[in-house]
């Protein structure tokens, strides 16, 4: 089993869309949580922290379910430059980042 | 520029040949990482440090790569004898943990190619 697993997509909505992605982890002693985004050929950034009791930055909202080891984030109103991979990342106890599989989606007009 | 920077940006060898890529994290950053990223994947986890000290390295790993960051500074990723498989994005990052959920920074990684 992975220790950070993502449904990879590709999830094609029309532009104005609500959707969301999951991702599950196998460490129950795992730390932090975050959401990266990668653009094509280009290096993942930072789109979100994730926080036990939920946060939210504009159009988006992450989740963070220890007892079901479950983190989720939620796009609202879909826009055309949201397109991209969007990538589940968890910090092991020991420090190490481990990154899930990405999920895809593309925004269409 | 003070985020993370690469070299090369891109590197062609021949199977057999050693590679060495450098990493320069953001000056006050004392963690760094290495990962392997291959078409519709995400990073695979390679190796990481706390200042000089190799802190883990994955299984995955074969005996071919090594990492190094003799002052804490920098960090050098060798590859020896290269194969048709190492071809792929190598991804530096680096953190400054010590603050709750610290986001890791990436450079825009050395693409290498094994003809």
């Amino acid at each position: 089993r992975k220790e950070v697993e993502q449904d990879p997509g590709p999830f094609n909505v029309p532009e104005g869309a609500t959707v969301a992605f999951n991702c599950t982890y196998s460490n129950s002693a795992s730390q932090s949580f975050f959401w990266y985004r990668q653009d094509c050929r280009k290096e993942p950034k930072l789109l979100m922290s994730v926080y036990s009791s939920g946060n939210e930055d504009g159009r988006f909202t992450a989740q963070l379910n220890r007892a079901s080891q479950y983190i989720s984030l939620l796009i609202r109103d879909s826009k055309l430059s949201d397109s991209a991979t969007y990538l589940c990342v968890v910090v092991s106890n020991t420090g190490k980042l481990i990154f899930g599989q990405g999920t895809t989606l593309q925004v269409k007009p | 520029d003070t985020g993370v920077s690469q070299n090369p940006r891109h590197k062609i060898t021949k199977r057999g040949q050693n590679v060495t890529f450098r990493c320069d994290p953001i000056s006050e950053h004392n963690r760094l990482y290495w990962y392997r990223q291959t078409l519709g994947q995400g990073p695979e986890f390679l190796t990481y440090f706390q200042n000089e000290a190799q802190l883990e390295k994955s299984r995955l790993l074969s005996d071919r790569f090594s990492a190094e960051r003799p002052k804490g500074s920098f960090s050098t990723l060798e590859i020896q004898r290269t194969e048709q498989g190492d071809s792929a994005m190598y991804l530096c990052a680096s953190s400054s943990p010590g603050r709750e959920n610290t986001e890791a920074f990436f450079g825009q990684g050395t693409r290498l190619t094994v003809v």
